[in-house]
């Protein structure tokens, strides 16, 4: 089983859907989740950390099920530019402390 | 630009040459991450260093590869006697501190190797 699994993807949806990423990790002992965010032949860049709580920044929500060791990304009213791959990122333990460790990343294709 | 700077941009190499990469982390960063990268598929964490100091190297391959963050000067991701295989993007990034709760990472725009 990978540490990190994503939805294989990609997600083609017009502009103003709504399109939720899903992402679970092995590790129970995972200590703090992000998502990123990749364009094409670009650098990850984060988007937004995840809580416990839950949070929103704008039209991105997130949300981590620490139970079912499963984390989420909702994007609102979609936008030809949230077209890229956004990816599950999670800091779990490792020799020497922790080591972060990436999804494969879920492709967005939001089309006009 | 105070962010990360890694160099080439884009590197060819033979089949059985060396190919060095570097990364110099952002101002004020002393923790350095190489994550591979090959087409289509996600990043692949490979070693995680601080100055003079590898702290993780699990995600290494055994042979040929090989990784320094010396006292002065960026960090270097070596890999000796590349085969095609090797072709990937290589991103470094860079942390204020160990990876821990706060956890971003801050990416440089990433080597692209390419061996013939």
């Amino acid at each position: 089983r990978k540490e990190v699994e994503q939805d294989p993807g990609p997600f083609n949806v017009p502009e103003g859907a709504t399109v939720a990423f899903n992402c679970t990790y092995s590790n129970s002992a995972s200590q703090s989740f992000f998502w990123y965010r990749q364009d094409c032949r670009k650098e990850p860049k984060l988007l937004m950390s995840v809580y416990s709580s839950g949070n929103e920044d704008g039209r991105f929500t997130a949300q981590l099920n620490r139970a079912s060791q499963y984390i989420s990304l909702l994007i609102r009213d979609s936008k030809l530019s949230d077209s890229a791959t956004y990816l599950c990122v999670v800091n779990a333990g490792g020799t020497g402390g922790f080591k972060t460790i990436f999804g494969a990343g879920t492709r967005l294709f939001v089309k006009a | 630009n105070a962010g990360v700077m890694q160099n080439p941009r884009h590197l060819v190499r033979r089949r059985g040459q060396e190919a060095r990469l570097r990364c110099s982390p952002m101002k004020g960063h002393s923790h350095v991450y190489w994550y591979r990268q090959l087409p289509e598929e996600g990043l692949k964490f490979m070693v995680y260093l601080q100055k003079e100091n590898i702290i993780d190297e699990s995600g290494m391959p055994k042979e040929r590869f090989s990784a320094e963050f010396p006292k002065e000067g960026p960090s270097i991701l070596r890999i000796q006697q590349v085969v095609r295989g090797d072709s990937a993007a290589y991103f470094c990034a860079s942390s204020p501190k160990g990876q821990g709760l706060s956890g971003e990472l801050f990416f440089g725009e990433g080597s692209r190797l390419t061996v013939l």
